[in-house]
C-alpha cells in the first residue's frame, strides 16, 4: 500500500497561468476528494468523486477550477487564470465506500502564485 | 450550516502527562467524527474516529469521548510523548462521508 500520492509537491507560477495537479489514490479506494488548506485554517472541501462521477462540488470551486477522474482511478485538479488568492496547499484524499470509512490524505501540492 | 470548532489554538503538556484536546460541533444525530494529526509539510494522518451512537472509542494511547447532549468531543492522549507534537484537527463527516467539515486545529507541544 503506497498511500495517496500527489504531484507535484510544489508549484510556483505567475498570476494568470494555468496549473494542473495530479492525485493517485490508494488503489482499492473508489472515493476521491480534493481539499484546499491555507495557513491557520483547517482543510476546506472542494469536490468529491465516487468512481468517475463527480458527485459534490463546493461553492469554493469557481468556474476557474475543474476536476476530473476519467477512469475512476487518478484525478486531476486544474486551475485556470490563477490569482493570488489561489495560493494554498491542495490536498487529495481517498477512501473506501461507507459512511464510516476514514479519508486518507496525500502530502499535498503547495501552490505559490507570484 | 455545519460547524466544527476547536477553541484552543495551542496546548503545551509535559511528557508523560495527559493531553486533552477539545472540539465542539453544531450538527446532527448521524454524524461521524474523526481526529487527524498533521505534521508540517505533510498531509493529515487519520488517528481515531467515533460514531455518534457511541460515547467512547479507544485505540492504544488515544481515546475519544463524545458527549452528545453537549455536542462536544475530546481526544485524550496518555501518556503524551514528544513525537505527539503536531497540529490536531477534529472533523465531522456529516454521516455520509461525502466531505469532511474541519475545525481550525490545535497545536500540541509535548515537552521532554
Amino acid at each position: 500500500d503506497t498511500g495517496v500520492s500527489q504531484n507535484p509537491r510544489h508549484k510556483i507560477t505567475k498570476r494568470g497561468q494555468n496549473v494542473t495537479f495530479r492525485c493517485d489514490p490508494i488503489s482499492e479506494h473508489n472515493r476521491l476528494y480534493w481539499y484546499r488548506q491555507t495557513l491557520g485554517q483547517g482543510p476546506e472541501f472542494l469536490t468529491y468523486f465516487q468512481n468517475e462521477a463527480q458527485l459534490e462540488k463546493s461553492r469554493l470551486l469557481s468556474d476557474r477550477f475543474s476536476a476530473e477522474r476519467p477512469k475512476g482511478s487518478f484525478s486531476t485538479l486544474e486551475i485556470q487564470r490563477t490569482e493570488q488568492g489561489d495560493s494554498a496547499m491542495y490536498l487529495c484524499a481517498s477512501s473506501s465506500s461507507g459512511s464510516s470509512e476514514p479519508q486518507h490524505f496525500g502530502d499535498g501540492t503547495r501552490l505559490s502564485i507570484l | 450550516d455545519q460547524q466544527v470548532k476547536q477553541n484552543s489554538p495551542s496546548l503545551s503538556v509535559q511528557e508523560g502527562r495527559i493531553s486533552i484536546l477539545n472540539c465542539d460541533y453544531t450538527n446532527s444525530m448521524f454524524d461521524y467524527f474523526l481526529w487527524y494529526k498533521k505534521y508540517p509539510a505533510e498531509g493529515p494522518t487519520f488517528l481515531i474516529s467515533i460514531s455518534s451512537i457511541k460515547d467512547k472509542n479507544e485505540d492504544g494511547r488515544f481515546t475519544v469521548f463524545l458527549n452528545k447532549s453537549a455536542k462536544h468531543l475530546s481526544l485524550h492522549i496518555v501518556p503524551s510523548q514528544p513525537g505527539d507534537s503536531a497540529v490536531y484537527f477534529c472533523a465531522d463527516n456529516a454521516g455520509n462521508n461525502r466531505k469532511l467539515i474541519w475545525g481550525l486545529g490545535t497545536s500540541l507541544a509535548v515537552n521532554p
